[in-house]
């Protein structure tokens, strides 16, 4: 089946510093990538879509020059929190629309702690 | 907008009975996810509704879709401990931009 890798599952770093998580689609090509992220015990909310080789479309309300997302490829989409603060602090996960599948395929998770 | 109401948000049942979870939606969907999510963890794919008077079974749990009501349910029929956990159903729009939106999401706990 469809599997989405993300790294890393855990990260803490320190206050005004920056974080990349990366996403890859490991056997299927991933058109489309989404980014969500969650607070405890809350559920998940879209934070942005991109697809390939084109800027990501952000939902309202969400900082495009805080998060950074990349999808130079069809197997590759990362997120860059920059300038980290405490407030960021949260559960950021991708998942992943292949060409030609229905369905979406969701990566394991990054715990983000700011500190 | 879409908007996706789950309920209940918290459920504590006794194992060996049953209940229903309720995923009401506002407008027209394509497709009805169901997803199970473990404490620390991503998401696993349960079910899948894809029309109208689509059900679903996977063991002790059943997914079935009314598009007319708007209304997903995923019933748990004699609910054991391996359970517990939050359940989400996520609703894919059916024109536009294509994108999952989540519902609030249920905890259940299964007490022995």
């Amino acid at each position: 089946g469809a599997v989405v890798s993300q790294h890393p599952s855990w990260v803490i770093c320190k206050s005004g510093t920056s974080v990349k998580i990366e996403c890859r689609s490991l056997d299927f090509q991933a058109t489309t990538m989404f980014w969500y992220r969650q607070f405890p015990k809350q559920s998940l909310m879209l934070m942005a879509t991109s697809n390939e080789g084109s800027k990501a479309t952000y939902e309202q309300g969400v900082e495009k020059d805080k998060f950074l997302i990349n999808h130079a490829s069809l197997t590759l989409s990362t997120l860059t929190v920059t300038s980290a603060h405490p407030e960021d602090s949260s559960f950021y996960i991708c998942s992943a629309r292949g060409r030609g599948l229905y369905g979406y395929t969701f990566g394991s998770g990054t715990r983000l702690t700011v500190v | 907008e879409l908007k996706v109401e789950q309920n209940p948000l918290f459920l504590s049942m006794q194992e060996g009975k049953n209940y229903t979870i309720y995923c009401n939606y506002s407008t027209t969907s394509d497709r009805l996810y169901w997803y199970r999510q473990d404490p620390g963890k991503s998401l696993e794919s349960l079910f899948v509704l894809l029309s109208n008077g689509a059900v679903k079974q996977e063991g002790r749990l059943m997914a079935s879709l009314d598009t007319k009501a708007r209304l997903s349910t995923l019933h748990i029929t004699a609910a054991v401990h391996d359970l517990s956990a939050t359940y989400f159903c996520a609703v894919e729009y059916a024109t536009g931009r294509r994108a999952l939106t989540f519902g609030s999401g249920t905890r259940l706990q299964v007490q022995p």
